[in-house]
């Protein structure tokens, strides 16, 4: 079955700083999905990949997949206390229908004012 | 934002109580998904419905089912609850055409003692 790895788990920056979280596939991916949880709420969709070297933004935040589809980035430019909070990616699973998702375990953002 | 509730919010029961959650969307979304997140499994799926009366099993289905009657209404049941049912429920829904996108509603809170 297809697995997705988050690093890092948590990461604590500054305001103002840049940060990247990374997710990477045991197997090809065919669209990877960027969502947010803030802390006790649902998830928030923020943006979907699925060409090799596509690159999304959305206000100060960007997303790449890379060439070889096994890996996304979600780097956060000048970072704000209103980015805490949890980011998962998710990917097609693959050979399902229903559109069926798969999720890595989350990466945990706090930002210190 | 998708209209979607879910109830109860929070809820504590005993072991061996059957349980219910509702996920009610307002959306008239073809898909419907049950998840369960927990610290170190990040976000699992349960239970899913392609249609009216059209369901089927996600990765940890084990001691649920579901049953959707109406386009709107997506139940989930806990037969007998048991501890390791100890979790947050979310629902979520997803529209023909739009596998990209998956909208979450805010969560259940379920306790098993």
């Amino acid at each position: 079955s297809q697995e997705l790895e988050q690093s890092p788990q948590s990461l604590i920056v500054q305001e103002g700083k840049n940060l990247t979280i990374n997710c990477t596939s045991s197997k090809t991916l065919y669209g990877l999905y960027w969502y947010k949880q803030k802390y006790g709420e649902g998830l928030i969709f923020l943006m979907m990949l699925q060409k090799g070297g596509e690159e999304k933004s959305h206000e100060k935040i960007t997303a790449k997949l890379d060439e070889k589809k096994q890996q996304s980035s979600l780097h956060i430019t000048a970072s704000q206390p209103s980015h805490a909070g949890i980011y998962l990616c998710g990917a097609d699973k693959v050979g399902a229908g229903s559109y069926q998702l798969t999720f890595g375990k989350g990466t945990k953002l706090s930002v210190i004012p | 934002d998708a209209g979607i509730t879910q109830s109860p919010r929070h809820k504590v029961t005993e072991t061996g109580t059957p349980v219910t959650l509702r996920c009610h969307q307002t959306e008239n979304h073809r898909y419907m998904y049950w998840y369960r997140q927990d610290p170190g499994h990040g976000l699992r799926l349960i239970h899913y419905s392609y249609g009216v009366k059209d369901t089927d099993k996600g990765e940890v289905s084990d001691g649920y089912s579901v049953s959707r009657s109406k386009t709107e209404d997506f139940l989930l049941t806990l037969e007998s609850a048991t501890s390791s049912q100890t979790s947050v429920y979310f629902c979520a829904t997803g529209a023909s055409g739009s596998r990209y996108e998956q909208f979450f509603g805010p969560g259940t809170r379920l306790t098993v003692l």
